[in-house]
């Protein structure tokens, strides 16, 4: 089945800087790899996603990268601020069947 | 529109008691999914229905663990005796099909069995 590694575990940023976290996947049938965000007691939150027809998306402050020989993905989000301190999953889909990576801990320190 | 909503939002229970958690997905979104999520760590796939059906229940932990959706709509997840190792919170989310992508998640419901 589909196997997804996410780093950093943690990632520490000051206000206006740039955060990057990475996720790799296994198996190459996956084709659509979206970014949750979740807040402390609350549901992951869809915040950006993309095909694998697509190599980048941006939407404002946040972007996501896909390079499908390399089976790698990334979220870039810029000029980050204190609301975006939360956790960070990626996620692959292969036959209809989500699989999560382990989560960052993106702290924004103002 | 409502969003996906679970109830209860918290369940403490002792240890061999069964409890049923209760997820009440997005209105027209025909694909529901469940998933855990241990302290720390990554979701955990249990079990997925399109319509009323569940083509993979490859994900559930146990025989203990059983989930059923009616009328297309609202589903509910039973744990059966439950062990201190299924204290977790339990996410539910919903999307337009199976295998299209944008899943919608819950709040949860954070199980503790004592």
């Amino acid at each position: 089945g589909e196997n997804v590694e996410q780093h950093p575990s943690t990632l520490s940023v000051q206000e206006g800087d740039s955060a990057v976290i990475k996720c790799t996947y296994s198996d190459s049938a996956s084709n659509y790899f979206p970014w949750y965000k979740q807040e402390l007691g609350k549901g992951p939150q869809l915040i950006i996603d993309i095909r694998s027809n697509v190599g980048e998306k941006k939407d404002q402050r946040i972007a996501v990268t896909l390079n499908k020989t390399a089976k790698h993905f990334s979220l870039h989000i810029t000029e980050t601020q204190p609301e975006d301190s939360a956790v960070y999953f990626c996620a692959a889909e292969s036959y209809g069947k989500l699989t999560f990576g382990q989560g960052t801990i993106l702290t924004v320190h103002p | 529109g409502a969003g996906v909503s679970q109830s209860p939002s918290n369940k403490v229970t002792e240890k061999g008691k069964d409890v049923e958690l209760r997820c009440d997905p997005i209105s027209g979104h025909t694909a529901l999914y469940w998933y855990r999520q241990s302290l720390g760590q990554g979701l955990e796939f249990l079990i997925y229905f399109q319509g009323n059906s569940a083509p993979d229940k490859s994900g559930l932990p146990s025989d203990r663990f059983s989930a059923e959706r009616t009328g297309g709509s609202v589903s509910t997840l039973t744990i059966q005796r439950t062990q201190q190792e299924d204290s977790a919170v339990y996410l539910c989310a919903s999307s337009l099909f199976q295998g299209v992508g944008e899943q919608y998640f819950g709040p949860g419901t954070r199980l503790t069995v004592t």
